[in-house]
């Protein structure tokens, strides 16, 4: 069974501070990385691809290192608005045919900004 | 742009009571999965298919079936409702293979039933 690690949180940070959030996982073949964010009570929508050589979205920072399976969410200056659930994603292939593959999710560490 | 659809929003069914939960999407996506989310064990794949006649099992297929004859569509069945199947249950569609490896995951709104 493929596993995708986090950190268990909860995280609670003032405005403004930096947080990085940490994920692991057991496949050294997995294709393609990715953060999800999900609010309360909705459903998951995509933050960020992670690609090899890091990548930055304005405040988001992910990095990706295959050597020890690891993937990281760093977001700078975090604002009340950033306060939600963030989901590591894991996307391997599957033997089912052409452009099979499967997503794994870790269960995700819950953000929340304070004022 | 409709995206993903998923209804209803809510179901509460009696044990053994059998339901179907649709799904249909307009994104001509390839790809198409259903999850069951609950508390502490995040997101768990029931079943996805890469196109219209093709199914496959996830993670925690037992007690769900599926079929995906159009490439719309991809409902998922319950066939004798059971109390472990309290849960929130989402469906998601993206492009798959090639080029397009890194499609993101278009979610639905969620489906959440209660068996008693």
């Amino acid at each position: 069974r493929k596993e995708v690690e986090q950190d268990p949180g909860p995280f609670n940070v003032p405005e403004g501070a930096t947080v990085a959030f940490n994920c692991t996982y057991s496949n050294s073949a997995s294709q393609s990385f990715f953060w999800y964010r999900q609010d309360c009570r909705k459903e998951p929508k995509l933050l960020m691809s992670v690609y090899s050589s890091g990548n930055e979205d304005g405040r988001f920072t992910a990095q990706l290192n295959r050597a020890s399976q690891y993937i990281s969410l760093l977001i700078r200056d975090s604002k009340l608005s950033d306060s939600a659930t963030y989901l590591c994603v894991v996307r391997d292939r599957t033997s089912s045919g052409a452009g099979s593959y499967q997503l794994t999710f870790g269960k995700g560490t819950k953000l929340s900004v304070i004022p | 742009n409709a995206g993903v659809t998923q209804t209803p929003k809510f179901q509460v069914l009696k044990t053994g009571q059998s339901m179907t939960l649709q799904c249909a999407q307009d994104m001509n996506h390839e790809y198409m999965s259903w999850y069951r989310q609950d508390p502490g064990m995040g997101l768990r794949l029931i079943h996805y298919s890469v196109g219209a006649g093709i199914t496959d099992q996830g993670e925690v297929p037992n007690g769900y079936n599926v079929s995906r004859s159009t490439t719309e569509d991809f409902p998922l069945r319950l066939l004798s409702a059971a109390p472990s199947q309290t849960s929130v249950y989402f469906c998601a569609s993206s492009y798959s293979g090639g080029s397009r490896y890194n499609s993101p995951l278009h979610f639905g709104n969620g489906t959440r039933l209660t068996v008693t």
